[in-house]
């Protein structure tokens, strides 16, 4: 099946900058997730959007479901060194498909 | 808080073995899910099942079964171990509709020799 479109593929920031990353799709979903995973660990729920429009907050964390329902972003605000990991979209519909992920670096 | 754990963080296994990868989740939930992850191709959806004892194929079922037994365990068996599933299974489960808000297990990183 086809996998969600995730851009950038890795970033490298300094301590303190804002982070934006988006995923897209041709195919509508339901649902948006964001996730985070760790080196050597798995994906952990960041964040989760039910409704068109919908803007979610968790700590420094902002994400959207986007009006068109085919695409979301995950914003971070004032990185710090933790936030460094590999962070992936999901979006479900009838089934669930996943974004290749977006490799964050955070230099401190 | 919902725990997934999965029984070896890592394996290293001949080709031609059988290989076992077990699951257990504790929040009585009823979807569980085996995906793989490879560098570059995201997670792709082995095998799931909504229910004890039912099964359906994800995305790259070819070389891979699976168990549901119980509600709380789903184990993925490789029949005949290749080089080519070297990588990272990572065991999900969900409650309610089938793909719902999956939580994760900390991942197998099973290397095939």
């Amino acid at each position: 099946g086809q996998q969600l479109n995730q851009s950038p593929q890795s970033m490298f920031i300094q301590e303190g900058e804002d982070v934006s990353m988006n995923c897209t799709s041709s195919s509508i979903f339901n649902t948006w997730l964001w996730y985070k995973q760790d080196p050597g660990e798995g994906p952990v729920l960041l964040i989760a959007l039910y409704k068109a429009g919908e803007l979610t907050s968790n700590g420094r964390l902002t994400a959207q479901f986007g009006i068109t329902r085919k695409d979301s972003f995950l914003n971070i605000s004032a990185s710090i060194p933790s936030d460094v990991g590999i962070y992936f979209c999901a979006g479900l519909g009838d089934d669930m498909r996943f974004g290749a992920g977006t490799r964050l670096t955070v230099k401190p | 808080d919902v725990k997934v754990t999965q029984s070896s963080r890592y394996l290293v296994k001949r080709t031609g073995e059988k290989v076992f990868l077990e699951c257990v989740q504790d929040m009585d939930h009823e979807n569980m899910f085996w995906y793989r992850q490879d560098p570059g191709l995201g997670l792709r959806l082995i095998y799931f099942s909504y229910d004890v004892k039912m099964k359906e194929k994800g995305d790259i079922p070819e070389g891979y079964s699976v168990s549901r037994e119980k509600k709380e365990r789903f184990s993925l068996i490789l029949e005949s171990a290749s080089t080519n599933q070297t990588s990272m299974y990572l065991c999900a489960s969900s409650p309610g509709l089938t793909f719902g808000e999956q939580y994760f297990g900390p991942g197998t990183r099973l290397t095939v020799t």
